[in-house]
């Protein structure tokens, strides 16, 4: 299967746009998910199909892709988000495969 | 309300079996899609498997391939995950996941996307002698 690369980190100041990126060869045919994990939790999702958000996920995050590369921009960066993000696909090479990148911590200076 | 409990976990010495259970509420669990994912101590997220909506569709990670079997009964509203000759390295929290996936007609190609909407809270499972 293949992988997905994300940023081992990223930090941000609060109320500015945190932009975390996933590259991964098979992203131009397979959407992309982001999830978020805080200590001790279990992963939330909140991208799903590259750029689709479920209901009450904020607006504040928000999905894009362009080639082999999915990024999740997170607008006007609160405290409460920083966490690990972690992205995910599927791999339909063979049998059905799924993908996680390695993960993003966020740091809110 | 969806909700996954997860329970089974627990030590188990290097070779050992256990076996996990999932089990849901707040949806027509029959008509979903299910996936194990696990998380070593201060590592990422790892996908373990995957279970079609009537059971008859199964893949699993390489890195356990062999050694685990998934199922689900569908009455039960669970899902399951044994797991035998257990490792160190096995030692992980084990998330059940509910999943979703389709393929998508986009201009000039199928897409295909697959996501897991709805988590467990984990069982911890621990291989140590």
């Amino acid at each position: 299967s293949y992988e997905l690369t994300q940023p081992p980190s990223v930090s941000v100041s609060p109320g500015q746009t945190a932009r975390i990126t996933c590259s991964g060869d098979a992203l131009p045919s397979q959407y992309a998910s982001w999830y978020h994990q805080k200590p001790g939790q279990a992963p939330v999702l909140l991208i799903y199909k590259d750029s689709e958000r479920p209901s009450g996920i904020p607006e504040r995050f928000s999905g894009s892709s362009s080639g082999t590369t999915v990024t999740l921009t997170i607008s006007g960066v609160q405290a409460e988000d920083e966490a690990d993000y972690y992205c995910q696909s599927t791999d339909t090479s063979g049998d059905l495969l799924w993908v996680f990148g390695g993960g993003t911590k966020l740091t809110v200076l | 309300e969806v909700q996954l409990v997860e329970s089974g976990g627990g030590l188990v010495q290097p070779g050992g079996s256990l076996r996990l259970s999932c089990a849901a509420s707040g949806f027509s669990f029959s008509s979903y899609e299910m996936n194990w994912v696990r998380q070593a101590p201060g590592k990422g997220l790892e996908w373990v498997s995957y279970i079609g909506s009537s059971g008859t569709t199964i893949h699993y990670a390489d890195s356990m391939r062999g050694r685990i079997t998934m199922s689900r009964d569908n009455a039960k509203n669970s899902v399951y995950l044994q797991m035998n000759s257990l490792r160190a390295e096995d030692t992980a929290v084990y998330y059940c996941a509910r999943a979703q996936t389709s393929l998508v007609v986009v201009p000039g190609a199928i897409r295909t996307t697959g996501y897991c909407d709805y988590w467990g809270q984990g069982t911890l499972v621990t291989v140590s002698s």
